[in-house]
């Protein structure tokens, strides 16, 4: 089973921020938070991932609590190609399997 | 640089017979892993593979399903006397392994019809 929480849809207005929360509180401490995509019909595509610190890079932000119990990956001027599952995962990863959870689906709207 | 690349992108066969789905890992990785999405469901992990090895095939049907990853040339994911209920989008994905800290990425899938 997936160790992570995640709500089952969101919406967000095209051009604001879209804030997706995870819950995670089970992480160990060697285990990274990853946060991956499926637009409709398309392979799951890697956003970003970390491990205590936030973390950002052209498609989007990390932020990962102090205590590392849960996360909020942020895109900051979402579009409408943003429109997708979003999936939190939570792996050691070293080179282990991607168990994917129910994610989050989220709706850009124009 | 290209991507994981699997073909083909649409495959369709009848019942009993046999389905061949190829994955070329990103240049320089040598960790292939293949994923299962059923209509209307989420991703399932399949099988890893490593050149000429299988390191955890835990979620591969116990028959007809078989997987390699040779020495030279893709990793394929082979189904034999396909069903009905064999018919899915199947992703593949490739990371250079042997580290903490890397993600997989992903190709765009096959998707498989049976009719």
């Amino acid at each position: 089973d997936a160790k992570t929480t995640q709500p089952p849809s969101m919406d967000c207005a095209e051009g604001r921020a879209a804030n997706l929360p995870c819950n995670h509180s089970t992480i160990s401490g060697n285990e990274y938070v990853y946060w991956y995509r499926q637009i409709h019909s398309q392979g799951p595509q890697y956003i970003i991932h970390g491990l205590k610190n936030n973390e950002t890079n052209e498609m989007a932000s990390l932020i990962i609590t102090e205590d590392r119990k849960s996360s909020t990956l942020i895109l900051p001027h979402a579009t409408l190609r943003d429109t997708a599952v979003y999936y939190c995962i939570v792996s050691a990863n070293r080179d282990d399997k991607i168990i994917f959870g129910k994610g989050t689906r989220l709706h850009i709207l124009p | 640089n290209a991507g994981v690349m699997q073909n083909p992108r649409h495959l369709v066969r009848r019942r009993g017979q046999e389905a061949r789905l190829r994955c070329s890992p990103m240049k320089g990785h040598s960790h292939v892993y293949w994923y299962r999405q059923l209509p209307e469901e989420g991703l399932k992990f399949m099988v890893y593979l490593q050149k000429e090895n299988i390191i955890d095939e835990s979620g591969m049907p116990k028959e007809r399903f078989s997987a390699e990853f040779p020495k030279e040339g893709p990793s394929i994911l082979r189904i034999q006397q396909v069903v009905r209920g064999d018919s899915a989008a199947y992703f593949c994905a490739s990371s250079p392994g042997g580290t903490f800290n890397q993600p997989q990425h992903f190709g765009d899938g096959t998707r498989l019809s049976i009719l």
